[in-house]
């Protein structure tokens, strides 16, 4: 299973973009990069998957580079509630292996 | 639509007893995945259930079992309690499988403390 690496932790204030960065060097041709959202005491929330190129959606946007090595979440406009743990996955089958994620942390 | 449910979510349980806990997925959902999460090892997989049969399992000793039921709702055991089982136990359920194209969706957790 591809391993991920991104960023421990990131600071932002409200209305600002946040963009995590995610590298998966050993990224396999049937994987795909999916973003999930945790907050402290709940289970991880779903955000958003993709293959290559850009995916949006109505909470982030996925930037994915033709080598697929690496890609970027980005989270318009983030406010106090979007203070949470990101994790970046790469899947392709059954489980979902979880890194340690970003922790971002939102300020007024 | 119902999301995932876990219970109970709270238990305290002592070394050396056993405990069994629940996940009722959403409606449709033939998978059921489970995780056990802490704060110095991360979210761990555990196993996935799907259609009753086991499909998958993560690296945990035999103490952890689990299986589904033919309405989709699954129960993980764990026998003979460690004070290092303590942990947030998280269900997930999918259409078909966590896997590509997928979403997973979990539920709130059961938060196990052994003492």
């Amino acid at each position: 299973l591809a391993k991920t690496t991104q960023p421990i932790s990131m600071d932002s204030y409200e209305g600002q973009e946040v963009n995590i960065t995610c590298s998966h060097n050993n990224i396999a041709t049937n994987d795909y990069i999916t973003w999930y959202q945790q907050f402290p005491s709940q289970g991880p929330r779903f955000i958003i998957q993709g293959y290559k190129t850009k995916v949006t959606n109505e909470v982030a946007s996925l930037f994915i580079p033709a080598d697929r090595k690496s890609s970027t979440l980005s989270l318009p406009r983030v406010s106090l509630s979007d203070t949470a743990v990101y994790y970046c996955l790469v899947v392709n089958d059954y489980k979902l292996s979880f890194g340690a994620g970003t922790t971002v942390t939102v300020r007024a | 639509k119902a999301g995932v449910t876990q219970t109970p979510r709270y238990l305290i349980k002592t070394r050396g007893q056993q405990v069994t806990l629940s996940c009722s997925p959403i409606s449709g959902h033939r998978s059921v995945s489970w995780y056990q999460q802490t704060p110095g090892q991360g979210l761990q997989f555990l196993f996935e259930y799907f259609s009753e049969t086991q499909r998958n399992k993560g690296n945990f000793p035999g103490r952890f079992s689990g299986r589904q039921f033919s309405n989709s709702r699954s129960e993980m055991n764990v026998s003979t309690l460690e004070l290092g089982d303590s942990a947030l136990y998280l269900c997930a359920s999918s259409v078909r499988g966590q896997g590509q194209n997928t979403e997973a969706f979990f539920g709130q957790g059961t938060r196990l403390t052994v003492v």
